[in-house]
Parts: structure tokens; sequence; C-alpha cells
């Protein structure tokens, strides 16, 4: 079975700090997609960060960038010079390439602190 | 672009009345649609996938019966919660993927139903 770890329940970091959240899968399979979501206190989900397996670079969006090891099966995402506004819960998403469907982690709840 | 909405965001029913949660994908065309639920300070559960025109595939452990998903046209896709109980209670969010987009699904904003 395809699963997705967050083994943080919660951080917390200083603003314009960085803080790296840590995300694991298990799949057999070698195409698939990783993806990390945010959800503020609004509940609306958000689009973070994608990385496609096939693709060695690691993504980099802004202030949010992913380590991404294959062999290892581990995605974290380094959030650097953190904002107030990036409080939020933040979820580990993977999607095998034959499907659309998304498998996601527990979550791990983000608090920003002045 | 890829701007999905959700109706109505928030119900309140009577335990045993059907409730109709709406979800439109605004500015584009989605293939698939999905229905998560999602408790409190807990992770999303895929309930069902639905494709335009056909019956949606549910997850298991999800009443078929219960839930009923209608994907009428690429653009819309509706969950009826049928004879809704207390238990039912929950944060219902939609999204919708297109073939173009990696596998990535555009959310709705969720609606919150309260069945007393």
């Amino acid at each position: 079975a395809q699963t997705v770890t967050q083994s943080q329940p919660e951080m917390s970091v200083q603003e314009a700090e960085t803080v790296t959240l840590s995300c694991t899968y298990d799949t057999s399979e070698n195409n698939y997609y990783l993806f990390w979501y945010k959800q503020p206190p609004s509940r609306q989900m958000i689009l973070v960060i994608r990385q496609e397996a096939y693709k060695q670079q690691n993504a980099t969006e802004n202030r949010f960038s992913v380590n991404f090891q294959k062999a290892a099966k581990s995605f974290s995402l380094k959030i650097s010079d953190s904002q107030l506004g990036d409080t939020a819960m933040y979820f580990c998403a993977f999607s095998p390439d034959n499907t659309d469907k998304l498998i996601f982690g527990t979550g791990t709840r983000l608090q920003v602190f002045p | 672009g890829a701007v999905v909405s959700q109706h109505p965001s928030r119900v309140i029913c009577k335990s045993g009345t059907s409730v109709k949660i709406e979800c439109r994908s605004l500015d584009f065309q989605a293939t698939t649609m999905f229905w998560y639920r999602q408790f409190p300070k807990k992770s999303l559960m895929l309930m069902a996938t639905s494709n335009e025109g056909s019956k949606a595939t549910y997850e298991q452990g999800v009443e078929k019966d219960k839930f009923l998903i209608n994907h009428a046209s690429l653009t819309l896709s509706t969950l009826t919660v049928t004879s809704a109980h207390p238990e039912d209670s929950s944060f219902y969010i939609c999204s919708a993927s297109r073939t173009s987009d990696y596998n990535e699904q555009f959310f709705g904003p969720g609606t919150r139903l309260t069945v007393l």
C-alpha cells in the first residue's frame, strides 16, 4: 500500500527563521508526483510546491524548496525567511503517475511566532 | 486560473434530511473531481472520485447510497448526503484536476455540514 508519513504533528519557528518539515512515503512505483499543500485557518487548500519523481533537481518556489531523496523516499519542505502568514497546516501528498488520486499525510501544524 | 467553488460554504440541517453540496470548476474543464471529508485537526480522507458522465468510484468504507455523487458536466459535481445524521457532521472538500496539470488538484473552499 502507498502511504505518506509526516512525523512532526506540530512545529514552531520564529519569524524570519528557517524551518524544515519532514515527509516520507512508501511506494513501489517509479513514476509519481509529490506535493506540499498548505491549509491556513480559512481551510482553503493551497498548493505550495510540486515535484515530479523523474526530475532529480529539487523544486523551488520563492521561499519554499524541497529536498527530494528518491532512494530514501523522503520529501522534506524547507521554508526560508518564515512569515506570520505561513502559519498553517502543511500536508505532504503523493500521487502515482497512472492516477489523479492524492494520498495525504497526517499533516504538520506550523506556527510562526513574531 | 484553475478556480474551484463550492456551495454552500456552511449548512445546518436536521437529522433525517438530505443535503446537496455543489462543486464547480469556474475557469476550466475538470477531467476528474474528488470529494474529501476532513475531521477537525485531521487530514483529508478521500471519499470518492468522479468523472463526467460515469458512476463515481467510492473508497473502501464509504457508503455510496449515503453519499450520492453526480457528475453531470465537466464543470459540475454534486455530493448529496442522504438522510443525514449527526455523525455525518464534518468538513467536506471537493477538488478538480485536468489532464495537463501533472496530477495537481485544485481545491474548493470546503463546506461545513452540521447535522442537529
